[in-house]
């Protein structure tokens, strides 16, 4: 079966721009999790949507947003972009959640904030 | 919280063991092992639950101290494909889909 497939691959965007990032979960999940990886941070938990609910929020300020359709495909979006946006972001999906599953990562999407 | 790995790198020669260590100052209910090779997504290892039994596939095996707040995972006879950032990721309680991650050790195997 397709595994999780974030797009676009690789972005380039200037800074106080703003950029959406598209995740589409395994077929049958429905709980999609984001983080956003740096060599100095590592994984930093962003959100996690079930059902087109977010039901957790990292510690990131409201720039970052997402959001999650009925078909379990999920959107983050960062506006005003930073230079310290440029990071990895990982998005990754579970049937119902992480209470016995492990997640299922994408590739990513690696943005570019000049 | 995030919880915190040791050490932060390893260097092994093939077939030498290795453990990397997952500690976390708040009570857990699920430990996750992933491993990231360069340029490429975290890849799941295993997940042990509290009240669970140490889990293992392979040569690679982990363990869960719920007492402590700590798990080890444990690499045997390592080969070069065991090469990789590992991390463990946390969960304080059954389904609270808000897992962290360490900050990853990351491991060598050399021939």
């Amino acid at each position: 079966k397709a595994g999780v497939t974030q797009t676009p691959r690789y972005l380039i965007k200037t800074r106080g721009q703003q950029v959406t990032l598209s995740c589409s979960p395994i077929s049958g999940h429905r709980s999609v999790s984001w983080y956003q990886q740096t060599p100095g941070q590592g994984l930093q938990f962003l959100f996690e949507y079930f059902s087109e609910t977010q039901r957790n929020k990292g510690n990131f300020p409201g720039r970052f947003s997402g959001r999650q359709f009925s078909n379990s495909r999920s959107e983050m979006n960062v506006s005003t972009l930073e230079l310290g946006d440029s990071a990895l972001y990982l998005c990754a999906s579970t049937p119902y959640g992480t209470g016995n599953y492990g997640y299922t990562f994408g590739s990513g999407t690696r943005l570019t904030v000049v | 919280q995030q919880p915190v790995q040791s050490p932060q790198a390893v260097i092994l020669r093939e077939g030498e063991d290795a453990v990397i260590n997952c500690s976390s100052s708040k009570a857990l209910y699920s430990v996750h092992w992933y491993r990231q090779k360069h340029g490429e997504a975290p890849v799941f290892l295993m997940i042990l639950l509290k009240g669970g039994e140490q889990k293992g596939h392979d040569k690679i095996s982990a363990s869960f101290n719920e007492k402590k707040q700590q798990s080890s995972l444990y690499l045997t006879a390592s080969q070069l494909s065991y090469s990789g950032t590992y991390f463990c990721g946390t969960e304080p309680t059954y389904n609270n889909n808000d897992m962290r991650f360490g900050a990853g050790t990351r491991l060598t195997v050399k021939p």
